[in-house]
């Protein structure tokens, strides 16, 4: 364990589901964010919070809603999503919001649109 | 913004073998270069990471190298053993909070 805790690893939902992803962390760590990994290709920056305010929504569709009630936990609410959203939704801490201390991810939520 | 771009995309090497990964980057500004090992199943994990005030940093069979001119930085792993096998990706930061990432390697080491 890394210390951040991503919950469910597996996930399908068609596409009318909602459905929410979980991130939760008790490093201490001030910056959460939210990535997509895509096969072959970069990960992709989705959402950054630092100290549970939104710093960054990195031109997102709105299918896709984040919520960090706290700095330990953040969430990524799914709705009406498209099959092309199927991919590895990675969640990500750091010690501060430049993230210069490197960062922690979770395993991971394997997301399949069906 | 900035670009990362990571090479080869696969590599296979043999067992007790050196494996080597470049990066180049396009913002002159970047300043942090960490790098990343994902094992299967696994989120990305920090391996290494140096800093543009140094050219090279080792971490016993692991060295990243740093040319700022050049605006390029590799990976170097000595001796590879089978459980160096994984998806390995370089980044990129400018003292802010927004890592750029490229495509990543995927490395197989044969025994």
């Amino acid at each position: 364990e890394t210390g951040v805790t991503q919950t469910p690893r597996h996930l399908v939902m068609g596409m009318t589901n909602k459905k929410s992803l979980k991130c939760e962390q008790h490093l201490g760590h001030n910056a959460m964010y939210w990535y997509k990994q895509s096969a072959k290709k970069p990960l992709e920056l989705m959402f950054v919070y630092n100290f549970k305010e939104q710093t960054e929504n990195n031109s997102v569709p709105s299918r896709f809603s984040p919520e960090c009630p706290n700095s330990s936990h953040l969430f990524l609410h799914l709705h009406t999503l498209q099959p092309e959203d199927s991919a590895l939704y990675l969640c990500a801490s750091s010690q501060d919001p430049k993230g210069d201390y490197g960062y922690t991810f979770g395993s991971g939520t394997r997301l399949t649109v069906v | 913004g900035e670009n990362v771009e990571q090479h080869p995309s696969t590599l296979s090497v043999q067992e007790g073998d050196s494996a080597v990964i470049k990066c180049t980057y396009s913002d002159s500004a970047s300043n942090y270069f960490p790098w990343y090992k994902q094992e299967l199943g696994k989120g990305p994990q920090l391996i290494i990471d140096i800093r543009s005030n140094v050219g090279e940093k080792k971490d016993q069979r692991i060295a990243v190298t740093l040319n700022k001119t050049a605006k390029h930085f590799s990976l170097h792993i000595t001796e590879t053993q089978p459980e160096d096998s994984a998806v390995y990706f370089c980044a990129a930061s400018k003292n802010d909070y927004k890592l750029s990432f490229g495509a990543g390697t995927t490395v197989t080491v044969r025994a």
